[in-house]
Formats: structure tokens, C-alpha cells, sequence
């Protein structure tokens, strides 16, 4: 198999602050995940590709000071978005990949911010 | 410029078949299909890869065609279980695995 976990599922939080979410590959190693973010009725859009013991490279048009990236690890990657404003409530959603190009998704987070 | 897929939304009585389509504006080195159910994360379906391939999945199969970078799906005697949103992930040459998704197709199956 090939199981990816995202935590929190779900955050609310005020204007301001921070938010981290964790992105764990659990059956596999992963080199390469990858952060995606999702409007309502929206496509997927890729906001960065997130490498193993190296920095992220991030999508133009994403603020990279504003998403944090740290890939610490072959199977965690963590997003972190700084201070947080109402227009960054989105669906987050990672994905690890799997052997040369297979993408396998974790659950999402859903981030709602007052 | 993201791949247009069509039809943009479709209803389907159970048993009934539907072909999804994904059209790319660049030159294509493998793309992806997944499901996705509401408020949930994409479920991948298949790969297919450049050189023309076919792949088939229980009843749900498709195709890709490189040289006019589109691929379709074919979904046969659809379930209640096959209704989501599909989309397709086109990987292009030398983007390293980066995928880029379609605008997605609404299915819903009906008794």
C-alpha cells in the first residue's frame, strides 16, 4: 500500500497567526511530496515541491516567506502558514511520491481562518 | 494553463457509460487520473504513460495519446460508487514528476 496522513484534518484559527500541518508518508520513504491548495469547486493548484534535506521550490505566485516549507525528513513534510488571513481558508492537501511518479494523496486540511 | 477537461459535469443512470476527456496545450510525458469525493483528498485511479498506452481497471479504463496530448477515460456500466469529481494530472517532459490538473469533470450517478 501506499498511505499518506495529513494532521490537523481540520484548524481554525484567528487572523494572525500561524499554522503548521504535517504531511507523513506511513508504508514508504518519500524524497519528493508535494503541497497543493483547493478552492470550492476548484481544481487542484500546486504551491510547492517539497525535497528531502533541501529547500522547497515554490510554484510563482506563492509567497514563500508566507508558506513555510521543511521537508526534515523522507517521510514528513510540514507547511506552515504565517500569519494566517482570511483569504488563506482553503482545502491544504500533500502528496508523497511513490517511486518515479506515482502521487499518492494525504486526507487534506481543512484551514478556516476568522 | 491548466488541461481542460470535458465534459465539465455529467449525470449518468446506473449501468450507463461516460468517456472523460483531458486536452493539454504542452507536450505530455505521463498523465494521471483521480477521483475525488467531496471534502475529501483525490484517489488515484491510474498512470499512463507516453508511448500511447491503454490501461484498464475493472470497468474503468483509459487512454493517452501524446501527440495530441489528450487522454480520456472510460468509465462502463458506472456504480452509485463512481460518482465524484475526476481529474486529470498531466506530468509534462522534464517538469520531474510536477503535476498539473485539469479543470475536472462532475460525475453523478443516479439509480
Amino acid at each position: 500500500g501506499a498511505v499518506v496522513s495529513q494532521h490537523p484534518s481540520r484548524v481554525i484559527c484567528k487572523s494572525g497567526t500561524s499554522v503548521k500541518i504535517e504531511c507523513r508518508s506511513l508504508d514508504f520513504q518519500a524524497t519528493t511530496m508535494f503541497w497543493y491548495r483547493q478552492f470550492p469547486k476548484q481544481s487542484l493548484m500546486l504551491m510547492a515541491t517539497s525535497n528531502e534535506g533541501s529547500k522547497a521550490t515554490y510554484e510563482q505566485g506563492v509567497e514563500k516567506d508566507k508558506f513555510l516549507i521543511n521537508h526534515a525528513s523522507l517521510t514528513l513534510s510540514t507547511l506552515t502558514v504565517t500569519s494566517a488571513h482570511p483569504e488563506d481558508s482553503s482545502f491544504y492537501i500533500c502528496s508523497a511520491l511513490k517511486g518515479v511518479n506515482e502521487q499518492f494523496f494525504g486526507p487534506g486540511t481543512r484551514l478556516t481562518v476568522l | 494553463q491548466q488541461p481542460v477537461q470535458s465534459p465539465q459535469a455529467v449525470i449518468l443512470r446506473e449501468g450507463e457509460d461516460a468517456v472523460i476527456n483531458c486536452s493539454s496545450s504542452k507536450a505530455l510525458y505521463s498523465v494521471h487520473w483521480y477521483r475525488q469525493k467531496h471534502g475529501e483528498a483525490p484517489v488515484f485511479l491510474m498512470i499512463l504513460l507516453k508511448g500511447g498506452e491503454q490501461k484498464g481497471h475493472d470497468k474503468i479504463s483509459a487512454s493517452f495519446n501524446e501527440k495530441k496530448q489528450q487522454s480520456s477515460l472510460y468509465l462502463t456500466a458506472s456504480q452509485l460508487s463512481y460518482s465524484g469529481t475526476y481529474f486529470c494530472g498531466t506530468e509534462e517532459t522534464g517538469t520531474a514528476s510536477k503535476l498539473t490538473f485539469g479543470t475536472g469533470t462532475r460525475l453523478q450517478v443516479t439509480l
